[in-house]
């Protein structure tokens, strides 16, 4: 089946420092893969997204890549600020005739303190 | 920007009785979606819609939930009887279905059964 692996948080960092979350998939097929962002007391945010090897998305200062060799997408950022501080879900999703199920990954609590 | 609306944002229901959790999809979306997640857990999959009809379900969405889109706008959710452990945060997502669209999702509706 279809599953996400992402490291568990929390993840506690200084304002400006450098972020990396990894996250690894297993997929049948060649799945879309997502971040996805939780704001405290909000729903869930489309970060970024990477539709086929090799590609890379970005937003709002994050990337990820699209690295079918590893079946990774580790989000990474290089200043991380306050306002980040969310739970941030890597996802993957296989397109199939235009119905769409996300799988997701149990989700990296960051914490960023001033 | 179009937003998937969801309401209540917070219910609170006695164990046994009927919630009906609701949503407004965004309005040219052809997909819709419930996933919930219950406090410190993945987000997991319940159920999607499409064309009136469940397109997929997961082992969670048993005979106790429903969905219904009772007039084109609104995507409903009923639990029939709660459980304590319906307790959760109920996310309701709607996609376009075209190529690799993503998900959008609501706030999300918090769901306390005492």
């Amino acid at each position: 089946g279809n599953s996400v692996t992402q490291m568990e948080g929390p993840v506690t960092l200084s304002e400006e420092a450098f972020l990396t979350i990894n996250c690894t998939y297993t997929a049948t097929g060649y799945p879309s893969l997502f971040w996805y962002v939780q704001y405290p007391g909000e729903g869930l945010q489309l970060l970024l997204k990477a539709t086929k090897a090799d590609d890379k998305g970005s937003n709002k200062g994050f990337e990820a890549t699209y690295r079918k060799e590893t079946t990774s997408f580790h989000l990474e950022k290089g200043s991380v600020q306050v306002s980040d501080s969310a739970v941030y879900f890597c996802a993957l999703t296989l397109n199939s005739g235009g119905y769409q199920k996300v799988t997701f990954g149990i989700g990296t609590k960051l914490q960023v303190i001033p | 920007e179009p937003e998937v609306t969801q309401t209540p944002s917070h219910q609170v229901t006695q164990m046994g009785q009927e919630v009906i959790l609701r949503c407004v999809p965004i309005s040219n979306h052809l997909y819709f979606y419930w996933y919930r997640q219950i406090l410190g857990q993945k987000v997991e999959f319940l159920v999607s819609f499409y064309n009136n009809e469940i397109s997929e379900k997961s082992e969670i969405f048993d005979d106790q939930f429903s969905v219904e889109r009772p007039d084109g706008s609104n995507f409903t959710l009923k639990i029939r009887s709660t459980k304590l452990e319906d307790s959760a945060m109920y996310f309701c997502a709607s996609s376009l279905g075209t190529g690799n669209s993503p998900l959008h999702f609501g706030n999300g509706t918090r769901l306390t059964v005492t």
